[in-house]
């Protein structure tokens, strides 16, 4: 079984770029949620989505942070006119249903900025 | 979300048992104790998670305090691929965000 793939790994951006960071979920989960690591920090959670829906996104910073989970492909999260505040670690997780379901990790989107 | 102590750092030798401590004073009846690990460059991985009684599964086992203020993840026998740092994590049952502090980093000696 394939887990949750993101892609790209590594992400260079000048500022005033966008950055597109897509994440796969593990086959047959429905869930998605995003979290931000900032270097030596703990992740920080953004949002949650479920297919065509954001369910939470108290975590996402009210400017700039856009995310989106299709009813086909990949779930999106895009940041634009990137700053250099926004280097970090972004990690996409899933599960199968929600409701206190076990999440699973992706090996992360490392963002810097320039 | 009720918040979770845990020591910065410990270290342990291979081989050995590990005890890795969480104190957790404002747990509510509803909070289940989540445990997961991060290793170098990796994203989060999953450990185990328990609401009451004590649980054990392949990775580890899960020893809850009594009155739930408390709770002990324990790796029986360390390796080397254990060094990771270790959150522990109170969910409350149906909030779906998973609050990260700043976890243990455990270093296992050769």
């Amino acid at each position: 079984n394939a887990g949750v793939m993101q892609n790209p790994r590594h992400l260079v951006r000048r500022r005033g770029q966008e950055a597109r960071l897509r994440c796969s979920p593990m086959k047959g989960h429905s869930h998605v949620y995003w979290y931000r690591q900032l270097p030596e920090e703990g992740l920080k959670f953004m949002v949650y989505l479920q297919k065509e829906n954001i369910i939470d996104e108290s975590g996402m910073p009210k400017e700039r942070f856009s995310a989106e989970f299709p009813k086909e492909g990949p779930s999106i999260l895009r940041i634009q006119q990137v700053v250099r505040g926004d280097s970090a670690a972004y990690f996409c997780a899933s599960s199968s249903q929600g409701i206190s379901e076990t999440q699973y990790f992706g090996p992360g989107t490392r963002l810097l900025v320039l | 979300d009720a918040k979770t102590t845990q020591p910065n750092s410990m270290e342990s030798n291979e081989e050995e048992p590990v005890h890795l401590p969480c104190n957790h004073s404002t747990i509510s009846g509803t909070d289940y104790i989540h445990w997961y690990r991060q290793l170098p460059s990796q994203g989060p991985e999953y450990v185990i998670h328990g609401l009451t009684s004590n649980v054990n599964n392949r990775m580890a086992s899960l020893a809850i305090a009594e009155d739930r203020k408390s709770s002990t993840l324990i790796l029986h026998r360390a390796t080397l691929r254990d060094a990771a740092v270790y959150y522990c994590i109170l969910r409350h049952f149906g909030n779906e965000k998973l609050t990260f502090g700043t976890g243990t980093r455990l270093t296992i000696i050769p």
